[in-house]
């Protein structure tokens, strides 16, 4: 059974950067691809990229300017680091596991940590 | 830029079957997938690759679609059922991956 936990700093000053890490339990790192999503408090969900074992690393093209992803399959965690922020940036971040279907493209996202609430503010 | 489009609010007497919607460009390239949120929860995916059920979710929920439309049908649906809905696809029509979800909607069961 995969689990996933999100952790890291609940506050997070303007200007400064974000960093989470997600930690996978029950399962390898070396297969599927590996996310983060956030959602703004009562607002809808928003994907943020993904980081593959291969080394490969998508983000949305909304954030692409301040966000970094990793993954370190020895300590089974990938991570977040998110620059500059500001209160625009507060939510709940989600870590999720996306399985993709190599023929097609398709993908979903079948295993979600319960989220860790970053809340920017001075 | 490419989005997915879902109607805000939906209602459905409980036993009575609920349709939720899901629109967009992005639709004709990649199957959508489905999430269940309910308060204070992460996301459960419950409809992935437009119309296939992960082990352990019932068989009321059922997805479909064609073109740049995909439904998520609740067939008889319980108290519990009451969430938000999100669709979800990845898109590459600006030349980057990129991945879409939709803005959710609200079932009430009344």
């Amino acid at each position: 059974q995969v689990q996933l936990q999100e952790s890291g700093p609940g506050l997070v000053r303007p200007s400064e950067t974000l960093s989470l890490t997600c930690s996978v339990s029950g399962g390898s790192l070396t297969t599927f691809y590996w996310s983060w999503i956030r959602q703004v408090p009562a607002k809808g969900l928003e994907w943020l990229g993904f980081v593959h074992h291969s080394g490969v690393t998508v983000y949305s093209p909304a954030l692409n300017s301040r966000i970094t992803m990793s993954l370190d399959t020895s300590r089974s965690q990938f991570s977040l680091s998110l620059t500059s922020v500001s209160a625009a940036d507060t939510a709940l971040y989600y870590c999720a596991r996306e399985a993709v279907i190599p023929t097609s493209g398709d993908s979903s996202f079948d295993i979600w940590g319960q989220g860790t609430l970053v809340t920017v503010s001075s | 830029s490419s989005e997915l489009t879902q109607d805000p609010t939906v209602s459905v007497a409980l036993g009575q079957t609920a349709k939720i919607t899901c629109q967009g460009d992005s639709l004709r390239s990649y199957y959508v997938s489905w999430y269940q949120q309910k308060p204070g929860q992460a996301p459960v995916l419950v409809i992935y690759s437009k119309k296939n059920r992960p082990s352990g979710i019932p068989e009321r929920f059922s997805g479909s679609g064609s073109g740049v439309t995909a439904s998520l049908t609740i067939t008889g649906a319980q108290a519990e059922d009451e969430a938000d809905y999100y669709c979800c696809s990845r898109d590459s029509s600006g030349n980057q991956l990129n991945v879409l979800f939709g803005g959710g909607t609200k079932l009430t069961v009344l």
